[in-house]
């Protein structure tokens, strides 16, 4: 079955980055986009970017614009995020996530990687 | 991209139906057939319950219906289980792929 396991969880100071990383199995991971969605605790879902595994292609919302990085590695079938210039608003949970053949129906999740960003 | 607006909570006691709205824009909801919904338990990771406005995946029952209409969306939730206490977020296509999520509605079964 499909399964995205996520890397563990960070603890960054501010101005920091983190790389998030995201493995995958169970399906070919060249034929689906990879979405990163981000939750802060007690908050709502907030959508951050794709990423196409098989072109490299990427986009985001524009407020991660300059800030995101989206990247892969086909051979180990694993997608990565890398959000730099880390503040306190960014401590959250960041999940990859695939979607099915339905636009925009996310399907398969990550387990979640808690980032806190603190002094 | 604003967040599109779902109320804060709705409850119901058990047998009974909810029915949660998720408004948008003309951007959003009101321009494309693309909208999704996730319930979400404590801890838990996401997991969609519809899409394309009124699909269920396999092994979602019937209990979760969703419609649209112009630039709203609802998810009715019919038949309320104690199972089916969690938060709900809707989600649509935004445009040159980009997607944007609810404010999320936290389902209270009474």
């Amino acid at each position: 079955q499909v399964q995205l396991v996520q890397s563990g969880a960070e603890v960054k100071k501010p101005g920091a980055s983190v790389k998030v990383s995201c493995k995958t199995s169970g399906y070919t991971f060249t034929t689906y986009d990879i979405n990163w969605v981000r939750q802060a605790s007690g908050q709502g879902l907030e959508w951050m970017g794709w990423m196409h595994p098989n072109s490299g292609n990427t986009g985001c919302a524009q407020k991660f614009q300059g800030r995101v990085t989206m990247t892969r590695n086909a051979s180990t079938s694993t997608a990565y995020m890398l959000l730099s210039s880390l503040r306190s608003e960014d401590s959250a949970v960041y999940y990859c996530v695939r979607p099915g053949p339905a636009r925009g129906s996310f399907d398969s999740w990550g387990q979640g990687t808690l980032v806190t960003v603190s002094t | 991209q604003s967040a599109l607006t779902q109320p804060r909570s709705v409850s119901g006691s058990p047998g009974q139906s909810v029915t949660i709205s998720c408004t948008g824009t003309t951007t959003d909801i009101g321009n494309y057939i693309y909208v999704s919904w996730y319930q979400q338990h404590p801890g838990r990771a996401p997991r969609l319950i519809i899409f394309d406005v009124s699909q269920r995946p396999s092994g979602v029952p019937d209990r979760f219906a969703g419609s649209q209409s112009g630039s709203s969306a609802s998810l009715t939730i019919s038949g309320l289980q104690a199972d089916d206490e969690a938060d709900y977020f809707c989600c649509s296509y935004a445009g040159s792929y980009t997607f944007v999520f609810g404010t999320g509605t936290k389902v209270t079964v009474l």
